[in-house]
């Protein structure tokens, strides 16, 4: 099993630029999240998925979207880059009955 | 909105030191309490607690979980240059994990 996978693993883009995140995981976990980590901070829940067809959002969920379509697939979509968005971000599942959770290597985004 | 405070923030002990890790949170009917050290990259499961009273042991590191008075700690005993890291505290509900903002800790030799 490869796990948990994130690509790219780093990007820069300028400031009103879009980009989507790919996150996908293969262990077939029901739930899905995306955090944001910045220097000093822990990680902050952007949105979630608890199963295909079904998000929400987290504590800082503004510019960014998610889309469910299938268990295995959760990308993260910045609509309109902004500095504040420069960040390390975290894609995450966990099984429906379990409680840890898989982390992905992780994207280290830069907004110039 | 579910809340998770770690302290203290950051830590300097020497190679042999016992340090305690502190995580008090604001959740109710959580499913469980986890500890995750970061090391540069993601971070990496250590302990999950369900029960009060009930304490983890993995080599030298331990935590217990106090559910009446909404607070775990996490002990590193006889600490170690690789123990230097973040430390994350974070309560799982409903499918999703809130995380506190860590303790560094630097272990120095």
């Amino acid at each position: 099993n490869a796990g948990v996978t994130q690509t790219p693993k780093f990007q820069v883009l300028k400031t009103g630029q879009s980009m989507t995140l790919q996150c996908a995981q293969d262990m077939n976990h029901e739930y899905m999240s995306w955090y944001r980590q910045d220097p000093g901070m822990g990680l902050r829940l952007i949105h979630y998925s608890v199963g295909a067809g079904i998000t929400d959002q987290g504590e800082v969920p503004n510019g960014y979207n998610v889309s469910r379509s299938t268990t295995e697939d959760f990308p993260l979509r910045l609509l309109s880059a902004a500095p504040s968005q420069t960040s390390v971000y975290f894609c995450a599942s966990l099984p429906a009955v379990g409680n840890e959770q898989f982390f992905g290597p992780g994207t280290r985004l830069t907004v110039l | 909105e579910d809340k998770v405070v770690q302290s203290p923030l950051s830590l300097v002990v020497h190679e042999g030191d016992t340090v305690t890790l502190n995580c008090s949170y604001e959740v109710t009917n959580f499913r469980s309490l986890l500890w995750y050290k970061q090391e540069k990259k993601a971070p990496t499961f250590l302990f999950m607690l369900t029960s009060s009273g009930i304490e983890k042991k993995s080599g030298r590191l331990s935590s217990i979980l106090d559910k009446k008075e909404l607070f775990s700690i996490l002990n590193i005993t006889a600490t170690q240059t690789g123990d230097s890291a973040i430390y994350l505290c974070a309560v799982l509900r409903a499918g999703k994990s809130t995380f506190g903002d860590g303790t560094t800790l630097t272990v120095k030799p």
